[in-house]
């Protein structure tokens, strides 16, 4: 069963131009959500997060939106560069399983010159 | 501060032998989780450590086993591999087991021929 749905699966932006990435949770347990950024043959770093009591948390260039009663979240980066491309991953968690998190199949960002 | 680190960097197996990969937490972390990432898939939840005692565990078998030592570094062994063990294993440490925030080393990449 998978808990955390990404989408979409590959996306290509203009340099200067706003990547979406959304996702979709099932688990209303869930109260930690996290967004990852991974470059080849490199693991996973922490890009920003959010938890379910704000709809909005910014950080420079990226922006998470949370949508509780929707249980969807997305990743907005502003002003996309070529060094952003990536492979972006969300993922969540809940204090009761821990650090543990589930991790949403990944969204490879191209960011054109 | 030195962050999660490591090794080996690659390895390749034999199906059925058996492997052990290391990591070393980042200092000050007491807490380290593993994770197995498939090829174009996102991390999936292996097991966690916690003061060196087994803190939550996923939908792996048991031919997948873990120790975490006194100084918070963590191995990860398999038995009888199997070529769908194929993957990049991650480890991520986290300042303590209730803590969200995981930071991931660069992983293995195990590939079993």
């Amino acid at each position: 069963q998978q808990q955390v749905k990404q989408s979409p699966q590959s996306l290509i932006v203009q340099k200067g131009g706003i990547s979406i990435i959304n996702c979709a949770y099932e688990n209303t347990a869930f109260d930690y959500f996290p967004w990852y950024q991974q470059f080849p043959g490199k693991g996973p770093a922490l890009l920003i997060a959010i938890r379910p009591d704000v709809s909005e948390k910014k950080e420079g260039r990226f922006t998470i939106s949370f949508n509780k009663s929707a249980k969807q979240f997305s990743l907005h980066i502003m002003d996309s560069q070529p060094g952003d491309s990536a492979t972006y991953f969300c993922a969540a968690s809940r204090e009761t399983s821990g650090s543990r998190l589930t991790f949403g199949e990944g969204t490879q960002l191209t960011v054109n010159p | 501060e030195t962050g999660v680190t490591q090794s080996p960097t690659h390895l390749i197996k034999t199906r059925g032998q058996q492997v052990t990969l290391r990591c070393s937490s980042q200092s000050g972390h007491n807490t380290v989780s593993w994770y197995q990432q498939a090829l174009g898939q996102g991390p999936q939840f292996i097991f966690q450590y916690y003061r060196e005692e087994e803190n939550g565990r996923g939908n792996f078998p048991p031919r997948f086993s873990g120790l975490q030592f006194p100084n918070y570094s963590s191995e990860l062994n398999v038995n009888a591999l199997e070529l769908d063990d194929s993957a990049l294993y991650l480890c991520a440490s986290s300042l303590d087991a209730g803590d969200y925030e995981q930071y991931f080393g660069p992983g293995t990449r195990l590939t079993v021929t």
